[in-house]
């Protein structure tokens, strides 16, 4: 069975530019949240999206966006890059919105110079 | 606000030493505790699902445990190939919080042989 998928792999962008990252959760998984990873840090939330409406949101500023598609595989786009938005950003996928676990996809690297 | 604190921050293990971390967290009402096994650049992998002070989940070297207020991962007689970031994650109850997992800041532990 297929796990979660991002693309791309990597990414090095310039400041102020505008980035898209892609997300296809695993089969019959309705929930896809993302997550941002800096070195030494855990994860820290950003997005869950459940069946195609957005259920929760970080604290990240409105530069960061996401959305859903019917197929149930997501994007996260950010606008106006900063040096800080380096960082690897983690899907997951899980059943359910609720109390089960999630799995993560191999995440997408992003530089930003 | 909700807090998850890892403990120690790297540990040095030689192989077959047994050890144990630590995941301490405050949270208004426990939906789950999740652990994960995290490779440098890659995703965190999926472990354990704690729900309930007393629950015990085992898998090969690995044993989770959960109280009210820690959970601890047992590594016993660890090989070289346990070395990795052991990540710590809690989701809380209340419709505010959604799917939202808080991590911890990991564990890195290095299994010499």
């Amino acid at each position: 069975d297929a796990g979660v998928t991002q693309s791309p792999t990597h990414l090095i962008k310039t400041r102020g530019q505008h980035v898209t990252l892609r997300c296809s959760p695993i089969s019959g998984h309705k929930s896809v949240s993302w997550y941002q990873q800096v070195l030494g840090q855990g994860p820290q939330f950003i997005f869950q999206y459940y069946e195609k409406e957005e259920r929760g949101r970080g604290n990240f500023p409105d530069r960061f966006s996401a959305r859903q598609f019917p197929n149930y595989s997501s994007e996260l786009n950010v606008n106006a890059l900063l040096l800080g938005d380096s960082a690897l950003y983690l899907c997951a996928s899980s059943f359910l919105a609720l109390g089960n676990e999630q799995f993560f996809g191999p995440g997408t690297r992003l530089t930003v110079l | 606000e909700d807090q998850v604190t890892q403990s120690p921050e790297a540990l040095r293990l030689q192989e077959g030493e047994s050890s144990s971390l630590n995941c301490s967290y405050t949270v208004s009402g426990l939906r789950g505790l999740f652990w994960y096994r995290q490779d440098p650049g890659k995703g965190p992998e999926f472990l354990f699902t704690l729900y309930s002070a007393g629950e015990e989940k085992e898998k090969e070297r690995l044993k989770a445990t959960l109280t009210k207020k820690e959970s601890f991962l047992h590594i016993t007689a660890p090989k070289p190939e346990d070395s990795a970031t052991y990540l710590c994650a809690v989701q809380a109850g209340g419709t505010d919080s959604w799917g939202k997992l808080q991590f911890g800041a990991g564990t890195q532990v290095v299994v010499t042989p």
